[in-house]
């Protein structure tokens, strides 16, 4: 069975551009999830999406990053414009069902903000 | 609030030695609970959950809710159980604890 697939694996940007980034859920997996890590930090939850609708987006800074799934498969997280703060690994997961399930995670992508 | 807290950030051990990661949480309702461990060079990943009672890799974890805790625990320490430990638990969302990182001297 194929894993979470994310892309790009790394990116550098400077302060105030713009960046986005893409992952592939397990087929037939109905929750996706994407996670913030900072480092020295666990994983901080930005948005979860049930199918193609939101569940839960509370801890996404809203005024800079947006999410969407266009079909309720595969997820963009966007970042406009990025802070030096925004500098993470950002994890995408998905489960079958709710956030109560076993979560399987994608490698992530480190993103660096210079 | 849900919160969860790993005490220790960095835990060393001796093959062979027991290991206890400690997790407490706080939350007011009846939570699912966690740990995922994360191995060099490899994803994030589901170790055990404290609803299917299971042993993975020897390590089992109880849930204390009188005490609010979820110590995950191996009688024995192999070297390659050196990783980081996640605590998380399940309420309106998975919260993650800071992590232990765990390592096994031979």
């Amino acid at each position: 069975e194929a894993g979470v697939a994310q892309s790009p694996r790394y990116k550098i940007i400077e302060k105030r551009q713009s960046v986005a980034f893409w992952c592939n859920p397990i087929s037939g997996h109905a929750t996706l999830y994407w996670y913030q890590q900072i480092l020295g930090q666990g994983p901080k939850l930005l948005i979860q999406f049930q199918n193609n609708g939101v569940v839960d987006d509370s801890q996404l800074p809203k005024d800079r990053f947006s999410a969407e799934r266009l079909k309720g498969v595969d997820s963009t997280l966007k970042i406009q414009p990025a802070k030096l703060e925004d500098s993470a690994v950002y994890l995408c997961a998905s489960s079958l069902r709710g956030a109560d399930n076993e979560q399987f995670f994608g490698p992530g992508t480190r993103l660096t903000v210079l | 609030a849900q919160r969860v807290t790993q005490p220790e950030k960095l835990l060393s051990v001796f093959k062979g030695a027991p290991v206890e990661l400690k997790c407490n949480y706080s939350y007011s309702g009846s939570p699912e609970l966690f740990w995922y461990v994360q191995y060099s060079r490899q994803r994030l990943q589901l170790l055990l959950r404290h609803i299917s009672r299971e042993s993975i890799k020897g390590f089992t974890a109880d849930l204390n809710k009188g005490e609010t805790s979820f110590h995950l625990k191996k009688p024995f320490a192999q070297e390659e159980d050196s990783a980081m430990y996640y605590c998380a638990f399940s309420g309106s969302r998975l919260t993650f604890g800071e992590g232990t990182q765990l390592t096994v001297n031979p």
